[in-house]
């Protein structure tokens, strides 16, 4: 059973608009979040994260915000800009950053012109 | 130049054969992991080793095996490969020190007839 899920496998936005990609998880020692963003032929790159002590966290365009009573976040992308399109992780450990991850399957973000 | 190296990037071989996938990297990190990404599945963590006397098995470690000869490098290998073996397969590197997000290489992706 998937412990970290997006549901959504695809979205379509208009460019200047708002993305908002989910990610719900299930494991309640989950105490970090990230945000991995994959394009094709090349391994994910480290996007933003998000503490459990916080419930969001803004890096320029980027925001996530966490809900740990319903054990979901979210990545806001305003504006979103066609170079956002991509395939976005999202990704829990129980302990850092920098320690094991456990993935979403990912959700792939188009951004049309 | 990438600071994780994989190779080779793509390979094709047939079902019984033996295979390594070969991991290098210069980011001076002492933990390392792979992972293999299905669609939908987001990436499934295999092994991972925290330093060079330390390996750990990860989530899907059946038909994988690993070997840290040096600090630098962490291979993975397939020892009689099957057809749903056929994946892209990731390394990752993280500091233990710096407590950074995993690293990725940009992937080795594997077909097996």
């Amino acid at each position: 059973d998937q412990q970290v899920k997006q549901n959504s496998p695809s979205l379509s936005v208009q460019e200047g608009r708002i993305s908002i990609l989910n990610c719900d998880y299930t494991n309640s020692m989950f105490d970090y979040f990230l945000w991995y963003k994959k394009y094709p032929a090349e391994g994910p790159t480290f996007l933003i994260s998000i503490s459990s002590i916080k419930d969001k966290n803004e890096d320029g365009r980027f925001t996530v915000f966490l809900n740990k009573s319903a054990k979901h976040l979210s990545l806001h992308i305003v504006p979103s800009q066609p170079g956002d399109s991509a395939v976005y992780f999202c990704a829990a450990s129980p302990y850092n950053a920098g320690n094991m991850l456990t993935f979403g399957g990912g959700t792939r973000l188009m951004v049309k012109p | 130049d990438a600071d994780v190296t994989q190779t080779p990037r793509n390979r094709i071989t047939k079902t019984g054969k033996r295979i390594m996938l070969e991991c290098s990297q210069t980011k001076g990190h002492d933990r390392m992991y792979w992972y293999r990404q299905d669609p939908g599945l987001g990436l499934r963590l295999i092994y991972y080793s925290f330093d060079v006397k330390d390996i750990n098995k990860g989530e899907i470690s059946d038909g994988y095996s690993v070997s840290r000869q040096a600090q630098a490098k962490f291979s993975l290998s397939l020892e009689s490969a099957i057809p749903n073996q056929t994946a892209l397969y990731f390394c990752a590197t993280s500091d233990t020190k710096s407590n950074q997000p995993q690293h990725f290489g940009d992937g080795t992706r594997l077909s097996i007839l």
